[in-house]
């Protein structure tokens, strides 16, 4: 049971440079999440979603898509990267009728 | 104003101190209340909810004011493992899927 998975851990892009941010989850949760989380600041929702074939926008969602196709996995996408997206991305898992939420071990990204 | 706000620190005690972080939160709808724990350059994880009669985990103890939109989390007899990063989370529980909001956490440096 390997909980929530991310990759890469780390890249870096150049600006303009799309990417995709993988996310797994073996837990069988509905609800997936899209975060980022930068210095002095909490984590902010980009986007999730409250079950497979579904996907909604959250705090700071520009620059953004996101998809899941299968319950298990949730994609993040930067189609043309920015230095202002260079955060450390975390994806979480949880349950619908429970709030606690299982965070992935984080992806780095340097946008240059 | 961020709607959860928490004292960046950092707190440096030394072992065996007791030490409190507070907490304020902007949304009086919100429902409920979490700390999760962040080591550094690692994911965050669940530490406890916090209960409007207050609970306890062990050295840990939770407050929440409702009146006052106020959490606090007290740590006993401090621990070099208790250092890290302490995040206030607060849900909205509104639309549909469980809203958490993050505070930017507050940081605990443990010396011998």
């Amino acid at each position: 049971n390997a909980g929530v998975t991310q990759t890469p851990k780390f890249r870096v892009l150049k600006t303009g440079q799309s990417m995709t941010l993988l996310c797994a989850q073996d837990m069988n949760h509905e609800y997936m999440y899209w975060y980022r989380q930068d210095p002095g600041m909490g984590l902010r929702l980009i986007h999730y979603s409250v079950g497979e074939g579904t996907t909604a926008k959250g705090e700071v969602p520009d620059g953004y898509n996101v998809s899941r196709l299968k319950k298990q996995n949730f994609l993040l996408g930067l189609e043309s990267a920015a230095p202002s997206q260079t955060s450390v991305y975390f994806c979480a898992s949880s349950y619908r009728r429970q709030e606690t939420q299982y965070f992935g071990p984080g992806t780095r990204l340097l946008v240059l | 104003r961020k709607e959860v706000e928490q004292d960046p620190g950092p707190f440096n005690v030394p072992e065996g101190a007791t030490v409190a972080f507070n907490c304020t939160y902007s949304n009086s709808a919100s429902q409920s209340f979490f700390w999760y724990r962040q080591d550094c350059r690692k994911e965050p994880k669940l530490l406890m909810s916090v209960y409007s009669s207050g609970n306890e985990d062990g050295r840990f103890t939770a407050q929440l004011n409702r009146a006052s939109q106020y959490i606090s989390l007290l740590i006993r007899d401090s621990k070099l493992s208790d250092s890290a990063t302490y995040l206030c989370v607060v849900n909205h529980g509104l639309g549909g899927y469980n809203k958490l909001i993050f505070g930017a956490g507050t940081r605990l440096a443990v010396h011998p």
